[in-house]
């Protein structure tokens, strides 16, 4: 089945700054890749998501990459704020949510 | 808010007893997922209804089963609980089958504690 490995597990930015996270995944036929925030206490919610026909997406400060030849994809955020505080989880599917396989989260930390 | 309602918000229970977890999806979606999220493994896909039926199954263990209600309305049930069982789950629903790109929307879990 598909295993996602996800890299950092913590991250500390200062505000400003960008932020960098990676995944790799094993199962060459996955197709969709949705990142999620989870803040603390709280429920994940999609940030971005891009599709396999597509090598980059971006939405304001969120970007997200995909090389499907090398199997991994990153999420960016550019100009950091302490909001942007949380864990921050990627996945990978075939067929969509029903199949989703996550990384083990990113915890951001963005100092002041 | 999500739109996606779960109770009851914390639960203490002992191990070999049972549980039922409710969901209630947001107006107009069709399909539910159950996840669980632990220390040790994450966030896992448990098992997903879409109108009533179910469309398909993760790491669910025989322990544990599902429904949708004709309201859409879901529960989880938790049966001969253990300790490795505390854990958040979280229900999230979308308004289709859940293909490829369809959001789908977190409800705001209930934490499950085994003693």
């Amino acid at each position: 089945g598909e295993n996602v490995e996800q890299h950092p597990s913590t991250l500390s930015v200062q505000e400003g700054d960008s932020a960098v996270i990676k995944c790799t995944y094993s199962d060459s036929a996955s197709n969709y890749f949705p990142w999620y925030k989870q803040e603390l206490g709280k429920r994940p919610q999609l940030i971005i998501d891009i599709r396999s026909n597509v090598g980059e997406k971006k939405d304001q400060r969120i970007a997200v990459t995909l090389n499907k030849t090398a199997k991994h994809f990153s999420l960016h955020i550019t100009e950091t704020q302490p909001e942007d505080s949380a864990v921050y989880f990627c996945a990978a599917s075939k067929r969509g949510n029903n199949d989703m396989r996550f990384g083990a989260g990113t915890r951001l930390t963005v100092k002041p | 808010d999500s739109g996606v309602t779960q109770t009851p918000k914390h639960l203490i229970t002992a191990t070999g007893q049972r549980v039922t977890l409710r969901c209630s999806p947001r107006s107009g979606d069709l399909s539910v997922y159950w996840y669980q999220q632990s220390l040790d493994q994450g966030l896992q896909f448990l098992i997903q209804y879409y109108n009533g039926e179910e469309r398909a199954k993760g790491n669910i263990l025989e322990r544990f089963s599902a429904q949708q209600f004709p309201d859409l309305h879901s529960e989880l049930n938790l049966s001969s609980l253990e300790l490795g069982d505390s854990a958040l789950y979280f229900c999230a629903s979308s308004v289709g089958g859940g293909g490829p790109g369809e959001t789908q929307y977190f409800g705001p879990g209930t934490r499950l504690l085994v003693l």
